[in-house]
């Protein structure tokens, strides 16, 4: 176990709902990356947090929003809930800004299931 | 655009065989790559990373080659097991600070 939990395991919406995703860092680690994984594909970048300010994001709509709190902890907000939006999404942290030498440690992932 | 892919969907081997895992990327402002498992229902699992400056890295039972002329790099799994099983992925760090590039990933069933 990698030290990162997400929360829920699973969530079933409708389209046009919003939903909230949560993430517990890895104890010490202050930068949280979210991951999109759409079945059979390899997980799609989204955002990431460093200290509670999104530091780089990837190629995904305003809908797609976050936060990190104090403690690190992080929530992955998705807004007008698209049928595309149903995949596996992923939480990963690392110790400081990732440099390439450090890892990032994924959580198992939340299964969102958009109908 | 730029993106990090896959030979083979699929790679299906007997117990105690060798494996070898294929990955090819385009960027060419790639400079640090990493292998991934995901085993079902779980998130990706660090492997062994290798960067540009090397053509070779080894870890236990597994090893990296890269080779920065074609663009391509491998993993190769020695005595592979039925807990070797499991979904490969190649990510590539690209230059960028913050995120990684996976590519759809290889599919390896190890028969008993």
């Amino acid at each position: 176990e990698t030290g990162v939990t997400q929360s829920p395991t699973h969530l079933i919406k409708t389209r046009g709902q919003q939903v909230t995703l949560r993430c517990s860092s890895q104890s010490g680690h202050n930068t949280v990356s979210w991951y999109q994984q759409a079945l059979g594909q390899g997980p799609q970048f989204i955002f990431q947090y460093y200290r509670e300010e999104e530091n780089g994001r990837g190629n995904f709509p305003p809908r797609f929003s976050g936060l990190q709190f104090p403690n690190y902890s992080s929530e992955l907000n998705v807004n007008a809930l698209e049928l595309d939006d149903s995949a596996l999404y992923l939480c990963a942290s690392s110790l400081d800004l990732w440099t390439r030498t450090n890892e990032q440690f994924f959580g198992p992932g939340t299964r969102l299931t958009v109908l | 655009g730029e993106n990090v892919g896959l030979h083979l969907p699929t790679l299906s081997v007997q117990e105690g065989d060798n494996s070898i895992i294929n990955c090819a990327y385009s960027n060419s402002a790639s400079d640090y790559f990493i292998w991934y498992k995901q085993e079902s229902g779980k998130g990706p699992q660090f492997i062994i990373d290798i960067r540009s400056n090397m053509d070779k890295r080894q870890g236990q039972r597994v090893t990296v080659l890269l080779n920065k002329t074609v663009k391509h790099l491998s993993l190769q799994i020695a005595a592979t097991q039925p807990g070797d099983s499991a979904v490969y992925f190649c990510a590539d760090k690209g230059g960028s600070n913050y995120k990684l590039t996976f590519g759809k990933g290889t599919l390896l069933t190890v028969n008993p």
